[in-house]
């Protein structure tokens, strides 16, 4: 079973900041890896999605990196703002599984103004 | 974007009742649907994959006959909690598959069970 574990844990930073959010995950034999955000209390919107063939993917602010070999996914956010507060989850999907997403704790980001 | 529902939002029942709850692909088919459960402060923690006219899979450990799951169509499947208890209390969600890789999450089902 796919583990997944993010770092860190919660993060709380003024706005305006550039974020590194880490997550790892055991078995790289992965089709995909897609980052969320969850707002209290809400479901999930998805970020970003890199393919397994891609080494990253770019949405305005948001850019995530993959390095399926070593089991490890990065997530920059770019000139962090107060609207970005909320918990931010990776979930990588295996090829033999597809769609059964595995999820980490999350890290809880914080920007104040 | 595509969009996925749940109903009830949120829902207060007695232990022993049983409580249904519907997730609804709106603006696409889904042969595949997927539900999870989500205790505070944790992270989301897959319970079963919903296939429409199959049974459901259900992961280890996920009792199949407390969790009764239906995808009678391919815009519908629901979630019953059979004789719900105190520890069924929950934040549960649906996800909607689309195509080879996209899911859509539902916003939640808030099950508090007195």
């Amino acid at each position: 079973k796919q583990e997944v574990t993010q770092i860190p844990a919660a993060l709380s930073v003024p706005e305006g900041e550039n974020l590194v959010l880490n997550c790892s995950f055991t078995d790289s034999a992965i089709y995909n890896l897609q980052w969320f955000r969850q707002d209290p209390g809400k479901g999930l919107t998805s970020l970003l999605l890199i393919q397994s063939s891609q080494r990253e993917q770019t949405s305005g602010r948001l850019n995530a990196s993959l390095d399926k070999s070593s089991g490890r996914s990065t997530l920059y956010i770019a000139a962090s703002q107060p609207g970005d507060s909320a918990t931010y989850l990776c979930a990588p999907d295996r090829g033999s599984t597809l769609g059964r997403l595995y999820f980490g704790r999350g890290t809880q980001l914080t920007v104040w103004p | 974007g595509a969009v996925v529902s749940q109903h009830p939002s949120r829902v207060i029942c007695k232990s022993g009742t049983s409580v249904k709850i519907e997730c609804r692909s709106l603006d696409f088919q889904a042969t595949t649907m997927f539900w999870y459960r989500q205790f505070p402060k944790q992270s989301l923690m897959l319970m079963a994959t919903s296939n429409e006219g199959s049974k459901a899979t259900y992961e280890q450990g996920v009792e199949k006959d407390k969790f009764l799951i239906n995808h009678a169509s391919l815009t519908l499947s629901t979630l019953t909690v059979t004789s719900a208890h105190p520890e069924d209390s929950s934040f549960y969600i649906c996800s909607a598959h689309r195509g080879a890789w996209e899911q859509f999450f539902g916003p939640g089902t808030r099950l508090t069970v007195l």
